[in-house]
């Protein structure tokens, strides 16, 4: 079954300890990215990658870490989390996001819910 | 950043009702999506509007793209229950092709 999978779906945690949030995609896909979602703002993209070893910032990347090191493969990583990155967070991946005008489908993850202490 | 507002926030129905949803850009866009959401889970793409003017039917729902590709609309015809969902437009445009950028949502509830 094709699917955007992430780990942990709910954790809580302390401030400063540091966590990663894995995401996998087993639909060969390039394109991959990472949202969070909280009430009243909709989803935000934090990183996003076009492909393999290749990363860039979104709209909100203060305090998040990214990589991709495989294909299938974007751990968001919080070194030192803090209370405002209490959040839903939504790992998402597409075949190619953008073509021209066209825009691919992008894949969502079931969220991932965090809350730092 | 180009910004995209949505409206109205809240929206609560009675099952056979119509309603509209209106996402609005501050600039042009080269497409635009729709997307839905049920609560504990993902957003699920509806639709891709591409071309000013464009209108696409999907069932009891018909997306709308602008003439100028600043705004889109999504009207529901009959609603029903199952309708019930947050409503995301999101889009995709400028010189950076790795951003997608979503509204911020439109939650519906149809009451039976």
């Amino acid at each position: 079954e094709a699917q955007v999978t992430q780990n942990p779906r709910y954790l809580i945690t302390v401030t400063g300890k540091k966590l990663t949030v894995t995401c996998s995609q087993n639909m060969n896909h390039e394109y991959m990215s990472w949202y969070r979602q909280d009430p009243g703002l909709g989803l935000r993209q934090i990183y996003y990658s076009m492909n393999v070893e290749v990363t860039d910032k979104g709209d909100v990347p203060e305090g998040y870490k990214v990589s991709r090191k495989e294909k299938r493969n974007f751990p968001l990583i919080l070194e030192s989390p803090s209370p405002n990155q209490t959040s839903l967070y939504f790992c998402a991946s597409s075949t190619l996001l953008r073509t021209g005008r066209r825009t691919g489908e992008l894949f969502f993850g079931e969220g991932s819910r965090l809350t730092v202490l | 950043t180009q910004l995209l507002e949505q409206s109205p926030q809240f929206l609560s129905i009675q099952e056979g009702e119509n309603l509209t949803v209106y996402c609005n850009s501050s600039s042009v866009f080269s497409s635009l999506q729709w997307y839905r959401q049920e609560p504990g889970e993902g957003p699920v793409l509806l639709v891709t509007v591409v071309t000013g003017g464009e209108v696409k039917k999907l069932k009891r729902l018909t997306f709308q793209f602008g003439d100028a590709r600043k705004d889109s609309s999504l009207h529901i015809t009959a609603a029903q229950p199952g309708d019930t969902g947050l409503y995301l437009c999101a889009l995709a445009g400028g010189t950076s092709y790795g951003k997608l950028t979503f509204g911020q949502g439109t939650i519906l509830t149809v009451h039976p």
